[in-house]
């Protein structure tokens, strides 16, 4: 079955500087990867998400770019805000969502 | 104008009991979900229902029992809890399950067994 990795597994930048989250991924039949913001007993709420026919997207501050050859995709925030400290998990899917297992960004200002 | 919704938000009980949480989705989706979130915040699918037929069963103890009364409602039901059982359980919901569906997800519930 699928399987998700995620790195780093926690991430400190300053405020005004860029984060960037990695993921890679199994199953070469994954055709949707969303990232999802999860803060502190919140629910996850997706944030940006791509599709295999896509090769980069964004959305303001947030992008995310995938590579369907090398089976990894990135999440990328630039001009980071205290308000974007929280967990961020990105996801593969094929016939059901796999996570990777988060990474804790946290802002410092 | 909640879009999924759950309850009880918090839940504690001891070992052995059995007890149930509800969820309801207003978005007219066909398809929901059980998510469990682990002390590491781990999250993983437990099962998914689309229009009340169950479509994924995850390796899953048979003492969580999901039942559908209609496709806007997901209930799950949990007998004999386990200290393991501890977690926080999401329901989340997609338009029709398609493996491109984005999935929306309810506030949680918090379980605690002791």
């Amino acid at each position: 079955g699928e399987n998700v990795e995620q790195h780093p597994s926690t991430l400190s930048v300053q405020e005004g500087d860029s984060a960037v989250i990695k993921c890679t991924y199994s199953d070469s039949a994954s055709n949707y990867f969303p990232w999802y913001k999860q803060e502190l007993g919140k629910r996850p709420q997706l944030i940006i998400d791509i599709r295999s026919n896509v090769g980069e997207k964004k959305d303001q501050r947030i992008a995310v770019t995938l590579n369907k050859t090398a089976k990894h995709f990135s999440l990328h925030i630039t001009e980071t805000q205290p308000e974007d400290s929280a967990v961020y998990f990105c996801a593969a899917s094929q016939v059901k969502l796999v996570f990777g297992a988060g990474t804790i960004l946290r802002v410092k200002s | 104008d909640t879009a999924v919704s759950q309850t009880p938000k918090y839940l504690v009980t001891q070992m052995g009991n059995d007890k149930s949480i509800k969820c309801e989705q207003n978005l007219g989706h066909d398809t929901m979900y059980w998510y469990k979130q682990d002390s590491k915040k781990f999250l993983k699918i437990m099962f998914s229902y689309n229009n009340k037929e169950l479509i994924i069963n995850e390796t899953v103890p048979n003492r969580f029992s999901p039942k559908s009364p209609d496709k806007a409602h997901l209930n799950l039901h949990i007998n004999s809890l386990e200290l393991g059982d501890s977690a926080v359980y999401f329901c989340a919901s997609s338009q029709d399950g398609g493996s491109t569906d984005t999935q929306y997800f309810g506030p949680g519930t918090r379980l605690t067994v002791l």
